[in-house]
């Protein structure tokens, strides 16, 4: 079974303080990816990585930052926590080759920042 | 850009009987692929079904199948004898042929009534 980890299921950071939310994977994928999901607007793509060291920029990534040194391994840096950073967030890993995309997700991390 | 649309924030159904969730989508490409995904609550987000746009049969994973319409862009959901544990929210999902990427809708919260 693919399995993504997530390490921590929920957070708590003031504002201002630097946050690192990290994700393992243990499937070997090429791709990962960091969502936000928040009520009434789904799941939102923040930053994705199709290898180690390559990043890209999803439709949200201001505020945030990504790492990816190693293949199973991606994070997510919020430089300056905010408020309106509050949010569940979610890794997932997949395979990069057609014609499956599926993703495999992580249990999520509910990160509040008072 | 596509986007993907759930009308239906919410829908209830009755244990054992049967519910469609709905799905529209937006795109100009003719090789895509379409996804369910399920969210049971605090539980981790799962893949249900899978459909490839250049098939023209309509993929069945036990209780659950999909009416792929392409013509219309329109990709439902459905579940047969519902059961507690379907439950959860359902999000669909479209990924571009040539892109791993995911865009996903916003999500139908289902409850099942004993």
């Amino acid at each position: 079974d693919v399995k993504v980890t997530q390490s921590s299921r929920y957070l708590v950071k003031r504002t201002g303080e630097k946050v690192f939310l990290e994700c393992v994977q243990d499937m070997d994928h090429e791709n990962m990816f960091w969502y936000r999901q928040d009520p009434g607007l789904g799941l939102r793509l923040i930053y994705f990585s199709y290898d180690v060291k390559m990043k890209e920029k999803g439709d949200i990534p201001e505020g945030y930052s990504v790492s990816r040194e190693k293949k199973e391994r991606f994070s997510l840096i919020l430089e300056s926590a905010s408020t309106n950073q509050t949010s569940m967030y979610l890794c997932a890993s997949g395979a990069g080759e057609p014609p499956v995309y599926e993703q495999y997700f992580g249990p999520g991390t509910r990160l509040t920042v008072t | 850009a596509q986007t993907v649309t759930q009308s239906q924030p919410e829908m209830s159904v009755q244990e054992a009987e049967t519910v469609t969730l709905s799905c529209t989508y937006d795109t100009s490409e003719s090789d895509y692929y379409l996804f369910w995904y399920k969210q049971p609550p605090s539980r981790q987000m799962i893949l249900v079904i899978r459909q490839e746009a250049y098939k023209q049969q309509n993929a069945t994973e036990n209780r659950f199948s999909v009416n792929f319409q392409k013509a219309a862009k329109s990709f439902s959901l459905k579940i047969s004898d519902s059961q507690l544990g379907d439950a959860a929210m359902y999000f669909c999902a479209y990924a571009r042929g040539s892109n791993y990427k995911l865009t996903f809708g916003k999500g139908t919260l289902l409850t099942v009534n004993p």
